[in-house]
């Protein structure tokens, strides 16, 4: 158990619709990444905060953002879900940013139907 | 562009024997590199990492080998157990870039 959670585990919805994907981070880390993972795909980079701020971002496509709150629960929004959004989420975690290690959530699998 | 990626994209390990996993990367720049394994339907794993002013890195069953002259990084595991079933992805990351670059990955199949 890395200590980061993800909530939810599975989540199945229909084209055009927008779902909410939540993570905390591990107790003490600022910095939470989001990453999506397709069927036999690495691991893609969207985005990252840190302690409230966006740090950097990746490959994340204009209907989805994200944003990490005050208690630094983060959480990533997915709109005008298409088929190919099908994918697992993770959510990962850090003391810092720079060469730090990063710990993953269990992931979030989402299915667009 | 930066990129990493894996020699072979899949590989079969007798059970006890020792496995060693590939990676390439591109950036002179990376100076922090990471192994994650990945077990199916859960997330990535933290194996070990290493830092540029490394050439090799030994933890409990695996090491890790830094080779900068050719940008090449390898994980060693040693005496393989069917639980080491996973996907394997390196990373790299270097000063000023916040976020990792991850391989596509390598899948290891332990043979009984």
């Amino acid at each position: 158990d890395s200590g980061v959670t993800q909530t939810p585990k599975h989540l199945i919805t229909a084209t055009g619709q927008r779902v909410t994907l939540r993570c905390s981070p591990r107790s003490g880390d600022l910095s939470v990444y989001w990453y999506q993972q397709s069927l036999d795909q690495g691991l893609q980079f969207l985005i990252q905060y840190y302690n409230g701020e966006e740090r950097a971002k990746g490959n994340i496509l204009e209907r989805f953002s994200a944003q990490q709150f005050p208690d630094l629960h983060s959480e990533l929004n997915l709109s005008s879900l298409e088929l190919g959004d099908s994918a697992l989420y993770f959510c990962a975690s850090s003391v810092e940013v720079y060469r730090e290690t990063q710990y993953f959530g269990p992931g979030t699998r989402l299915l667009v139907l | 562009g930066e990129s990493v990626g894996l020699h072979l994209p899949t590989l079969s390990v007798q059970e006890g024997d020792n496995s060693i996993i590939n990676c390439a990367y591109s950036n002179s720049a990376s100076d922090y590199f990471i192994w994650y394994k990945q077990e199916s339907g859960k997330g990535p794993q933290f194996i070990i990492d290493i830092r540029s002013n490394m050439d090799k890195r030994q933890g409990q069953r695996v090491t890790v080998l830094l080779n900068k002259t050719v940008k090449h990084l390898s994980l060693q595991i040693a005496a393989t157990q069917p639980g080491d079933s996973a996907v394997y992805f390196c990373a790299e990351n270097n000063f000023g870039n916040e976020k990792l670059t991850f391989g596509t990955g390598t899948r290891l199949t332990i043979i009984p």
